[in-house]
């Protein structure tokens, strides 16, 4: 298994350009979630699902749209890239199979600036 | 909502020796999860301990340990014999029990391990 895969690791954009990060993970989890981390402030829920065509927000979600097609998919879009979303993105997975634990797994996360 | 602290933005221990990281978290309610998670610069988040709200015995993983006071709401880390690999960015987190809830962390706490 492959576990959960983030693309691209680092990214550079200017302000009002969009783009999508992407997340896909191959255990067969049904729920994923997006979180971003800043100096200081610890990783912040942006969007979640609990299952295909399932979405919602987290504590962060403006600026952010999420869809999830697919169980094993579950990308972010940027549509106007702002300054204030510069930070690193980590995307997470998890079943409720792991005992009631939901454990999560996390990608390795995206480096994004935005200048 | 639940919040997540830990008052020590910066620690460090010596090499073999015992250092303990601590977290508190404010909550409602009687079901959760606490979480410890070690961020390497690699920036990989790698689950440490978790320990269910429900068990009064604290979580053990080999040099890891956890002190749990349910009534204080305090959650702290011990890790003994460290060791340099053990240097790191340390994440508490908090889960809603029973339920797809996602994760609530701290703000970090970065250990230096003095050789």
């Amino acid at each position: 298994n492959a576990g959960v895969t983030q693309t691209p690791k680092f990214q550079v954009l200017k302000t009002g350009q969009s783009m999508t990060l992407q997340c896909a993970q191959d255990m067969n989890h049904e729920y994923m979630s997006w979180y971003r981390q800043d100096p200081g402030m610890g990783l912040r829920l942006i969007h979640y699902s609990v299952g295909a065509g399932i979405t919602d927000q987290g504590e962060v979600p403006n600026g952010y749209n999420v869809s999830r097609s697919t169980t094993e998919d579950f990308p972010l879009r940027l549509l106007s890239a702002a300054p204030s979303q510069t930070s690193v993105y980590f995307c997470a997975s998890s079943t409720r199979a792991n005992q009631r634990t939901y454990e999560q797994y996390f990608g390795p996360g995206t480096r994004l600036t935005v200048t | 909502a639940q919040t997540v602290t830990q008052s020590q933005p910066e620690m460090s221990v010596q090499e073999a020796e015992t250092v303990t990281l601590s977290c508190t978290y404010d909550t409602s309610e009687s079901d959760y999860y606490l979480f410890w998670y070690k961020q390497p610069p690699s920036r990989q988040m790698i689950l440490v301990i978790r320990q269910e709200a429900y068990k009064q015995q604290n979580a053990t993983e080999n040099r890891f340990s956890v002190n749990f006071q349910k009534a204080a709401k305090s959650f702290s880390l011990k890790i003994s014999d460290s060791q340099l690999g053990d240097a790191a960015m340390y994440f508490c987190a908090y889960r809603s029990g029973g339920s797809a809830r996602q994760l609530t962390f701290g703000s970090g706490t970065q250990l230096t391990v003095l050789p």
